[in-house]
């Protein structure tokens, strides 16, 4: 009965690669969003969208894609990665306006 | 723009002391939220607090209560009678009512010594 969930939770690939991380609430919330935290702990909003509706997107690559099929998923694609790309991605959702909660982040690791 | 600033990177205290984590902010606005949150070893992040601006009481959850000074615009977190689970890097972090989009602090380092 995970509330937000993520897969997978570590993902290791090569340069240049594509790949996407999924993410799902069972929350009932109308928002979700992606964030990326850094090696040095800072957390930043990439993406939020309400109801399937892009509603923020941060100065982000367009190599990354969000794409929300429906209210309680949120997926990120990301295209040609690089080293930078290296960082753990957190999905979150909230009803709008009130406090987000977060899944268990994916480890992404470029090499 | 907004920001937060948690000015400790790192701090310990000693298992049942209290402990006061600091953060400000800067913002022109005058209705938002302020929250924090903990990430245990695990990565979670957990909410531990909020506090609506427009509030003048301190919000309180068990052994965590905030100081919130509205003027100066600080938001400090206080643990009381720590305990080892509560070592964690903690967030600081502000969204406005109008807006969904929470912006963060750098975090500071909890550490618990038995």
């Amino acid at each position: 009965d995970t509330a937000v969930s993520q897969t997978p939770k570590y993902l290791v690939t090569q340069m240049g690669n594509d790949k996407s991380i999924k993410c799902e609430q069972n929350l009932g919330h109308d928002t979700m969003y992606w964030y990326k935290q850094d090696s040095k702990k800072f957390l930043k909003i990439m993406f939020s969208y309400n109801n399937k509706e892009l509603i923020i997107n941060e100065t982000v690559p367009n190599r990354f894609s969000p794409k929300s099929p429906d209210k309680a998923h949120l997926n990120l694609h990301i295209n040609s990665l690089e080293l930078g790309d290296s960082a753990v991605y957190f999905c979150a959702s909230s009803s709008w306006g009130y406090e987000q909660y977060f899944g268990p982040g994916t480890r992404l690791t470029v090499t | 723009a907004q920001t937060v600033t948690q000015s400790q990177p790192e701090m310990s205290v000693q298992e049942a002391e209290t402990v006061t984590l600091s953060c400000t902010y800067d913002t022109s606005e005058s209705d938002y939220y302020l929250f924090w949150y903990k990430q245990p070893p695990s990565r979670q992040m957990i909410l531990v607090i909020r506090q609506e601006a427009y509030k003048q009481q301190n919000a309180t959850e068990n052994r965590f209560s905030v100081n919130f000074q509205k003027a100066a615009k600080s938001f400090s977190l206080k643990i009381s009678d720590s305990q080892l689970g509560d070592a964690a890097m903690y967030f600081c972090a502000y969204r406005l009512r109008r807006d969904d989009k929470i912006i963060f602090g750098k975090g500071t380092r909890l550490h618990i010594l038995p």
